[in-house]
């Protein structure tokens, strides 16, 4: 099965609460990144967070890593609506040489109600 | 960040033409690009990794002869769809790695919409 699975799958929450959404992996990984894609346009790197680091902020971001439950998640505080939109975490496996391949998983679809 | 554009955005094309999409990184030399394919409201598919003055490393499934990958400059790789048919009407997001970054952090262009009528 894919690496990076994000659940849920689609969020749906109100303006002003905060969104947690969740990525889990299989192999071992180098980092674990997060992006964001509005509907129809590019991807957006929000954060990227080292298999050595287990929390990471960034504004209203706040990513964390469990690699020995080989998981993630990130949480936007105080959401607003216009941070509709689907976020994919990205694995960067661990390996030499050149392999820069990152996978990513199926995306939650986050929508904020004004 | 890093900025990386793709042209066209749009194309409309009869089936059994190609059609070419650029994907160009503005303010770095990337000597490695990726291009993806998108299904609504789906997730990225690897297609290839294109790697500027070598052939590119197609993902397991996807047709080289089908999806023409040039990497002849370390700003620009292309991909060039050949004889479109309906079924490779997607959305194709190209991005490219910044060799001078600490990490592998990919900067995503703002895809192409490809329709084959």
């Amino acid at each position: 099965s894919q690496q990076g699975e994000e659940d849920p799958q689609a969020l749906s929450i109100q303006e002003g609460e905060n969104a947690t959404m969740n990525c889990s992996y299989k192999t071992s990984i180098n980092n674990l990144q997060w992006y964001r894609q509005n509907s129809g346009r590019g991807l957006v790197h929000l954060i990227l967070i080292r298999s050595n680091e287990r929390e990471k902020h960034s504004g209203r971001l706040r990513v964390t890593l469990d690699t020995s439950k080989k998981s993630s998640s990130l949480l936007i505080t105080a959401s607003r609506a216009a941070d509709t939109a689907s976020y994919f975490c990205a694995t960067d496996p661990y390996s030499g040489g050149s392999n820069y391949k990152l996978t990513f998983g199926k995306g939650t679809l986050l929508t904020v109600n004004p | 960040g890093a900025v990386v554009s793709q042209h066209p955005s749009r194309v409309i094309c009869k089936s059994g033409t190609s059609v070419k999409i650029e994907c160009r990184s503005l303010d770095f030399q990337a000597t490695t690009m990726f291009w993806y394919r998108q299904f609504p409201k789906k997730s990225l598919m690897l297609m290839a990794t294109s790697n500027e003055g070598s052939k590119a490393t197609y993902e397991q499934g996807v047709e080289k002869d089908k999806f023409l990958i040039n990497h002849a400059s370390l700003t620009l790789s292309t991909l060039t769809v050949t004889s479109a048919h309906p079924e490779d009407s997607s959305f194709y997001i190209c991005s490219a790695r910044d060799p001078g970054g600490s990490y592998n952090e990919q900067f995503f262009g703002p895809g192409t919409r490809l329709t084959v009528l």
